[in-house]
């Protein structure tokens, strides 16, 4: 079954950091483009970085540029996200996905159940 | 990197079609034929419903279909069922590697 697994959200303060994980099984995960998408509490989704294949390319949405961090280990089949100086407004739950195998990085074809990211003091 | 534009909500009666609609500008929608559509469930994630404009993932029912012109993406639902009571929402390339989401739609099945 192909599935992908969030962990690592909490309850954080503003300014600090929390890395957050995502679990891949049931396909070959060094082929696949890998996404991060967000959804506030409420509000809609948020694309909020990708990273490509063998990690080459990420690339991120404004709002977290120079905060956020996407990184991969295809050896674990694993998706990481690490956020630092985090604000109020990342407060959100994180979707890890998975692009389409045959279409472009954006047609986000498998998503994990998400995990809640709580920033406040 | 501004949300593409959905109507807020959008009802029908079982056995009729809707159409959602998903306004971007010349430098998302209407430029690449990069558009996806999901359905989102309360408190599950999303699925990809449409993508590429028009094309339909595996095992995605052949009543939801895409369409676009101009800087304006369409979503259509024909016989609507109680199952496709959810929210949709309208993604799209927007250059430079980065995507951006449409701020939603509520579909209500009367």
């Amino acid at each position: 079954e192909v599935q992908l697994v969030e962990s690592g959200g909490g309850l954080v303060q503003p300014g600090g950091s929390l890395r957050l994980s995502c679990a891949a099984s049931g396909f070959t995960f060094s082929n696949n483009w890998m996404s991060w998408v967000r959804q506030a509490p409420g509000k809609g989704l948020e694309w909020v970085a990708n990273i490509k294949q063998d990690g080459s390319a990420k690339y991120y949405v404004d709002s977290v540029k120079g905060r956020f961090t996407i990184s991969r280990d295809n050896a674990k089949n694993s998706l990481y996200l690490q956020m630092n100086s985090l604000r109020a407004e990342d407060t959100a739950v994180y979707y890890c996905a998975r692009a389409h195998s045959g279409s472009y990085p954006g047609a986000f074809e498998i998503w994990g159940q998400g995990t809640m990211v709580t920033v406040s003091s | 990197q501004s949300a593409l534009t959905q109507p807020a909500s959008v009802s029908g009666s079982p056995g009729q079609s809707i159409t959602i609609s998903c306004t971007g500008t010349s430098s998302d929608v209407g430029n690449y034929n990069l558009v996806s559509w999901y359905q989102q469930h309360p408190g599950k994630a999303p699925k990809l419903m449409i993508y590429e404009v028009t094309k339909r993932p595996s095992g995605v029912s052949n009543r939801f279909s895409g369409s676009k012109s101009g800087n304006t993406a369409s979503l259509t639902i024909s016989g609507l069922q109680a199952e496709d009571e959810a929210e949709y929402y309208c993604c799209s390339y927007a250059g430079s590697s980065t995507y951006v989401f449409g701020t939603g739609t509520k579909v209500t099945v009367l």
